[in-house]
Order: C-alpha cells, then structure tokens, then sequence
C-alpha cells in the first residue's frame, strides 16, 4: 500500500532555512490523479496545510507562508520536498507530509499521512 | 483563527452516539473531511466529501453537512474511538485548505 516517510534536520537554527523531503512508495508521485501536500503542527496545537504540489510542479500555497515556502518534486526519486525560510521558533512543529486528494473543486482530503518529523527552532 | 470553528471538547458514554460538528460559512460551498488522531500519531482520514469512508474505517463513523455546519457522527462510540478529532476544507476564497481546530473526544 501507499506509504509516506518525511527526512530531514530535527534542529534548525533561526534564521536559517528548513528542508525536509517526502518520500513514496508502494505508488507512483506522477499520478495524475492526486497533488502531495505538506502539513504541520506545533506542539499541543491543531494542523496547518502549509502547501501542496502536483507531479509537473504545479504548486500551491498557503497564503500566510507563502512568501517563505518551496515546494519541489523529483519524480525520478518519487520524492516532494519543502524549503520554508527565515525560521522562527514559531516554525517548530511535526511536519507531515500527504497524499492531497480533489474532487470537482468540493473537496479536498489528505490520505495516506506520513508518520511526521519534529523539527526543533533552536540556536 | 481558524475559519472553521470545532468545539474543543466533547464527551460520550462508551456505546452511545455523539457528533463532533464543524462550522464555517466556506461549508456551504465545499464539504469537509475529517480525521482521527492519537496521541503520538499521524491523523487519519475517516470521512471525506459527502460521507465516503475510507477502506478499513468502521461504519460507525458517517459524516453529514447542513448549511455552513459538517458533522461527524460516531454511533455506538467505542473506547478506541477517545481521540482527536480535525475536520478541514477549503476557506472562503476556495483558495486555501484550512483545518478546524480540533475536538478532544473523550469516552467515559
């Protein structure tokens, strides 16, 4: 079956950029049928959807970190990538990587999850 | 804030019914997904659209909408059900997936 595994620094600096990688297996990344999303969550608090890419690099993002987000793909590896720059403590969350489901622009679901990475904002 | 409003908490006596509900006004264009999530794990979709489970879901998850309220029905509520419990969508301008907040279930 479908399963996501996120990669990456559990320790980032401030300032610095963070960079986790998202990688699939058990099914193909250049599915035409689903984009891959990256969502987080601060410790004790709810999920944020940080953005999500398509397998041509078609890409979206939430507006409230947009201007410090990247997300890429590499379909010779099956993996989605995310940069998010100028890190704050505010940053720190268990990032999950996910499979973004749409139907007819009236719903959107997120499924399989990766099991998420930890990724502290600390000097 | 969340454009998606949950309550923080509910509760629910072992095998009763409860509903876990989600309000925004984007739900009157766009239908919510919900997941389960355990402490110490990944959230786990077990209703999405109109009220579609996922293989491996219990039927006694379902999910409804009315106006700008989704909600999410557990019938016979078991004890493994105690959990989290996110809803997400899209917000107004369609162009942004948000999530609700978050209800913590509790199964006395």
């Amino acid at each position: 079956q479908l399963q996501l595994q996120e990669s990456g620094p559990g320790l980032v600096k401030p300032s610095e950029t963070l960079s986790l990688t998202c990688t699939v297996s058990g099914g193909s990344i250049s599915s035409s049928s689903y984009y891959w999303g990256w969502i987080r969550q601060p410790p004790g608090k709810g999920l944020e959807w940080i953005g999500s890419i398509y397998y041509s690099g078609s890409t979206y993002y939430n507006p409230s970190l947009k201007s410090r987000v990247t997300i890429s793909v590499d379909t010779s590896k099956n993996q989605f990538s995310l940069k998010l720059s100028s890190v704050t403590a505010a940053d720190t969350a268990v990032y999950y990587c996910a499979r973004h489901s749409l139907y007819a622009s009236k719903v959107d679901w997120f499924d399989p999850w990766g099991q998420g990475t930890l990724v502290t904002v600390s000097s | 804030s969340s454009e998606l409003t949950q309550d923080p908490a509910v509760s629910v006596a072992l095998g009763q019914t409860v509903r876990i509900t989600c309000q925004g006004d984007s739900l009157r264009s766009y239908y919510a997904s919900w997941y389960q999530q355990k402490p110490g794990q990944a959230p786990v979709l077990v209703i999405y659209g109109k009220n579609n489970r996922p293989s491996g879901i219990p039927d006694r998850f379902s999910g409804s909408s009315s106006g700008n309220t989704a909600s999410l029905t557990i019938t016979g509520a078991q004890a493994e059900d105690e959990a989290d419990y996110y809803c997400n969508s899209r917000d107004s301008s369609g162009n942004r997936v948000v999530f609700g907040g978050g209800t913590k279930l509790t199964v006395l």
